[in-house]
């Protein structure tokens, strides 16, 4: 299994201009989230989904949009990007309905290497 | 809602040292507790976590954590440090079902030669 895998590992993008960050997981998980982490801030939950064709918005989802239209894929859409934005993009998801370990286990998230997106 | 105090964001101990990181939480209900580490230019992975039962929890690479209620606390420590475990600690809280991690900012910890 290749876990959560992010694309791509690095961006570079000039103020106004637009991306799309793919997040991809393998594991059959119902639940996937973007994270944005800048130093001193920890780790900031952008938007997250519970399940294919559903999303939410999380503590900073200003300037970002997401779409889940594959269960195993969470898309990150900045529209038109700012230097406010440069920071380190995480992708996570958790739960699979086969664990039923679920309520007793917690909220395990699994997470992606990152992307490193800097906006001149 | 949940939330997370990391205190000192940089650690710094000595080679065979003990490895003391401080966490405290805030929950309306009865939390579920993590400490995910994060390597240089990687992702989190997951070191312990508590749900219920046993408060004291054995994690990976020989990390522990005690969930003290009356505390609110889940600090994380390790006998003896490794030069291995140079590394950023997060702490993070949940509710039972809920959906969602509360991260703390994180602790950077240097292991001094």
């Amino acid at each position: 299994n290749a876990g959560v895998t992010q694309t791509p590992k690095f961006r570079v993008l000039k103020t106004g201009q637009s991306m799309t960050l793919l997040c991809a997981q393998d594991m059959n998980h119902e639940y996937m989230y973007w994270y944005r982490q800048d130093p001193g801030m920890g780790l900031r939950l952008i938007h997250y989904s519970v399940g294919e064709g559903t999303t939410a918005k999380g503590e900073v989802p200003d300037g970002y949009n997401v779409s889940r239209l594959k269960k195993q894929n969470f898309l990150l859409g900045l529209e038109s990007a700012a230097p406010s934005q440069t920071s380190v993009y995480f992708c996570a998801s958790s739960y699979s309905k086969r664990d039923r370990q679920i309520l007793a286990g917690g909220n395990t998230q699994y997470f992606g290497p990152g992307t490193r997106l800097t906006v001149l | 809602a949940q939330s997370v105090t990391q205190l000192g964001s940089h650690v710094s101990v000595s080679e065979g040292a003990l490895v003391l990181l401080r966490c405290n939480y805030s929950s309306s209900v009865p939390p579920y507790l993590f400490w995910y580490v994060q390597y240089p230019n990687q992702g989190l992975q997951l070191l312990l976590k508590y749900t219920t039962g046993a408060t004291l929890v054995k994690g990976i690479n020989g990390f522990e954590a005690e969930f003290k209620k009356s505390e609110t606390s889940f600090h994380l420590t390790k006998p003896s440090a490794h030069m291995s475990d140079a590394a950023e600690y997060f702490c993070a809280v949940s509710g039972a079902l809920n959906e969602k991690l509360t991260f703390g900012t994180g602790t950077r910890l240097t292991i001094i030669p």
